[in-house]
Parts: C-alpha cells; structure tokens; sequence
C-alpha cells in the first residue's frame, strides 16, 4: 500500500537555528498537506500544496512541494521554543483519505 | 463554527474487555469522518474512514470496528482489546469532498492493561 515516509524521526536543536523535515512519498500525490502536533495535543492543520514545484511561507515556515509530486519539505527559519512538537505531512490517498507520514519531533533547546 | 467532541479523553481497560469510544461533530452537515490511532511516540495510522451514514471503509484488519449510526456520529467498537490496542486514538472530520483539511478532535488516551 502507499506509504508516507518523514525524516528524521527525531530532531534537537539550539534555539535560533534552523530545521528541516522532509516527507517521501511512494506514490505521486494530487496534494500534500502539513499538520503540527504540540505534545500532549492533537495534531492541527498547517498549510495544503496542491502544485508540483509549490512553494508557501508562513512567517518563519517554508513548504515546498517536490516537482514530481512524491516529496515535500518544511523548513523552519531561527526555530524558537513555541516551535517545540511534531510535524506530520499527509498524503492524499484515494479520494477521501488521507495518509499521514511517520511524522518529525522536534525539540528546541533554549 | 464547526467543533469536535470526542470520549471519553482517558480510559484504563482490562485485556478481553469492550471498547467503545465516541465523536460527534458540530456545525456542518455530511462531513467525512476518521478514526486515527497513534502509539506512543509513533505516527498517525488511518483505522476506519466514512463518507456518509453506514458507509465504513477499512484500513487496517484487527480486532476494532467503527460504526457511523447518524451523520454527524463516529463511533470506534471492539468486543476484546488487547493490549497491542493501547494507544492514543483521534477522531477527524473534513468537509464532504475531496482535498480538504482535516480536523482532529482532542483524541483519547487507551491504555489496555
């Protein structure tokens, strides 16, 4: 069946500097979309990408959709504490369902 | 505005016992509806996804079962947990249609001991 892959699983880092979590896809998606998961929470809606080669800001947040649509990235410029949690991408499989990828923890430490 | 409920939030079950947990969504006619679970420290595995009244569509095979008695109810049943059952498990809902957000409610802590 399909499978959404993220890496890494895990990510520490100093507060300030960056972060990066890429989503792997082994089918094509006709859209791909991001969730955020504080601990303890559930996870929310971040942003959707709908076009090959897209790419959306949110502030310090940058999304990118892979040309071939089977990849993704989100980048997180000058990570702060509140940026603390997982990421998740969420493939599009099927008409109504979607598949979510092993998802990425991030730690910052201040 | 369109809200989620989901429960109960925390539950300790004994091997061999019944589950049965609840959601129910506010404000919005038709939507399609999700059972996710995810263990400890893991990713989200889609269990049971519905487009309307009825209509369940499985995921993954294993002791769980979901029923959707009215539009806008989610219910996920089992007759005998195991302890594998454990887990934090969140029920979504996303406009009717294809390509939508999807909206989680808080989720419900299971453990199966």
């Amino acid at each position: 069946g399909q499978q959404v892959m993220q890496i890494p699983q895990y990510q520490h880092v100093q507060e300030g500097e960056d972060f990066t979590t890429y989503c792997n896809s082994s089918t094509t998606l006709s859209n791909i979309q991001w969730y955020k998961q504080r601990p303890g929470g559930h996870p929310v809606f971040l942003i959707q990408l709908v076009k090959s080669g897209e790419v959306k800001k949110q502030k310090r947040l940058t999304f990118q959709f892979g040309e071939a649509k089977k990849n993704s990235s989100l980048h997180i410029t000058a990570t702060q504490t509140t940026d603390v949690g997982t990421y998740f991408c969420a493939g599009r499989a099927g008409t109504y369902k979607y598949i979510f990828g092993t998802g990425t923890r991030l730690k910052v430490l201040a | 505005s369109q809200t989620i409920h989901q429960w109960p939030a925390t539950l300790v079950q004994p091997v061999g016992s019944p589950l049965s947990l609840e959601c129910t969504v506010e404000g919005t006619s038709n939507p399609n509806l999700y059972w996710y679970r995810q263990a400890a420290g893991r990713g989200l595995q889609l269990l049971f996804y519905s487009v309307g009244i009825g209509q369940i569509s499985s995921e993954v095979p294993q002791n769980l079962s979901a029923s959707r008695p009215q539009d806008r109810q989610f219910i996920l049943s089992s007759k005998k947990l195991l302890l594998s059952d454990s887990g934090f498990y969140l029920c979504a809902w996303s406009v009717r249609g294809s390509g939508n957000t999807i909206y989680f409610g808080e989720g419900s802590w299971l453990t199966v001991v």
